[in-house]
């Protein structure tokens, strides 16, 4: 089965400008989450999405924000880039039911100039 | 304080020998789930295995085994017969709480593998 697609996979932005990322999850998975990756900063949750509602969020800004349509597929804003932003972006779906293993996808890797 | 804790930045093995990644983690939540995962230098993360912490048997996926001493709340990685595709990041992750919809992992630092010939 297709696993999780996550597009584009590299972006170049400048600072200021805002960034749309896309997640589609495995077919049947219900739960989407985010989490931004850094040298510094490590593997940091952002949020999660069930059913088009967000369950979960973490501590970042309100500058990122985030959506999930009827289909399941996700997408995550970033508004007003700075360049800590710059990070790789990762989704991972789920069934969303509180056990078992999340499947990742390859990842967003967002630089912001 | 840190939830999951990584002590090996970085690690050198020998090809086909076993090697042990060390994963500590701190929760007052009797019900949590704790993870491995692989990161190559691509970015994508793949799972490894998983241990609840109601499980009463380790673990194993293959070449994967998790050692889970829940007294002393460690969850070792153990890669039997490591092989040069074995060389990447490892990353150990906890999920708390029994609740339907918390899903949020929290993890470690990572420890990067490198198999030498």
């Amino acid at each position: 089965k297709a696993g999780v697609t996550q597009t584009p996979r590299y972006l170049i932005k400048t600072r200021g400008q805002q960034v749309t990322l896309s997640c589609s999850p495995i077919s049947g998975h219900r739960s989407v989450s985010w989490y931004q990756q850094t040298p510094g900063q490590g593997l940091q949750f952002l949020f999660e999405y069930f059913s088009e509602t967000q369950r979960n969020k973490g501590n970042f800004p309100g500058r990122f924000s985030g959506r999930q349509f009827s289909n399941s597929r996700s997408e995550m804003n970033v508004s007003t880039l700075e360049l800590g932003d710059s990070a790789l972006y990762l989704c991972a779906s789920s069934l969303g039911r509180g056990r078992g293993g999340y499947t990742f996808g390859s990842g967003t890797r967002l630089t912001v100039v | 304080a840190q939830k999951i804790t990584q002590t090996q930045p970085g690690m050198f093995v020998q090809e086909k020998e076993a090697v042990t990644l060390d994963c500590t983690y701190d929760t007052s939540d009797p019900s949590y789930g704790l993870f491995w995962y692989k990161q190559p230098s691509s970015g994508e993360m793949i799972f490894l295995i998983y241990q609840g912490s109601y499980d009463q048997q380790n673990a194993t996926e293959g070449r994967y085994s998790l050692n889970f001493q829940k007294a002393r709340k460690s969850a070792n990685l153990v890669i039997s017969a490591s092989q040069l595709g074995d060389s990447a990041m490892y990353f150990c992750a906890m999920r708390e709480g029994s609740n339907f919809g918390n899903e949020k992992l929290t993890f470690g630092t990572g420890t990067r593998l490198t198999i030498i010939p």
